[in-house]
């Protein structure tokens, strides 16, 4: 079964610009989360999707937004990008409602904003 | 306000012996625990994990144990050996967070061989 692919594996974006990350979830998870990984901050959690309905969000401002499609395929967007948006964006995918909570990650989007 | 934490950034290890990872956490409302292993340019691998119903938890060479009342849980890994060296993370879910799982900041294990 294949695992969590991530697209594009590296961005270079300059401050203002848009960007839009795509992940494809392991067939048959219909739950995908998003995080952003920084240096000293670990995992920060962004949002989760859950049959195309936002399910549940973290603490990040409205610039960062995200939405998932019928074949559980998600996408997430950070528009008017800053310096600080520099990271590792992680997305994860699991089953949900089954008895298993375990997240399968992706390799990550590295986004560096100049 | 860092509900979940390992306070030991890295920690080396001498190839064979057990390694122990730390961490901490803040929410009584958490109910399940895993630990995720990261190698570099790679996405989190999850490696274990216990439900709060229990205080132990073994898979091959890795264990975690919860202790509830001091909120504190640990992996250890016996023997170590040097493919064990990469960042792990520890990590919690809410009953109430759905998928949303709650990270601590990472500690480094090398393995000495």
């Amino acid at each position: 079964k294949a695992g969590v692919t991530q697209t594009p594996r590296y961005l270079i974006k300059t401050r203002g610009q848009q960007v839009t990350l795509s992940c494809s979830p392991i067939s048959g998870h219909r739950s995908v989360s998003w995080y952003q990984q920084t240096p000293g901050q670990g995992l920060q959690f962004l949002f989760e999707y859950f049959s195309e309905t936002q399910r549940n969000k973290g603490n990040f401002p409205g610039r960062f937004s995200g939405r998932q499609f019928s074949n559980s395929r998600s996408e997430m967007n950070v528009s008017t990008l800053e310096l600080g948006d520099s990271a590792l964006y992680l997305c994860a995918s699991s089953l949900s409602g089954a008895r298993s909570y375990e997240q399968y990650f992706g390799p990550g989007t590295r986004l560096t904003v100049t | 306000d860092q509900q979940v934490k390992q306070n030991s950034p890295s920690l080396s290890v001498q190839e064979g012996r057990i390694s122990i990872l730390n961490c901490d956490y803040t929410n009584s409302m958490f109910d399940y625990f895993l630990w995720y292993k990261k190698y570099p340019a790679e996405g989190p691998t999850f490696l274990i994990s216990i439900s709060s119903i229990k205080d132990k938890n073994e898979d091959g060479r890795f264990t975690v144990f919860l202790n509830k009342s001091a909120k504190h849980l640990s992996l250890h890994i016996v023997p170590s050996q040097p493919g064990d060296s990469a960042v792990y993370f520890c990590a919690a879910r809410s009953n109430f967070g759905n998928e949303k799982l709650t990270f601590g900041t990472g500690t480094r294990l090398t393995i000495i061989p």
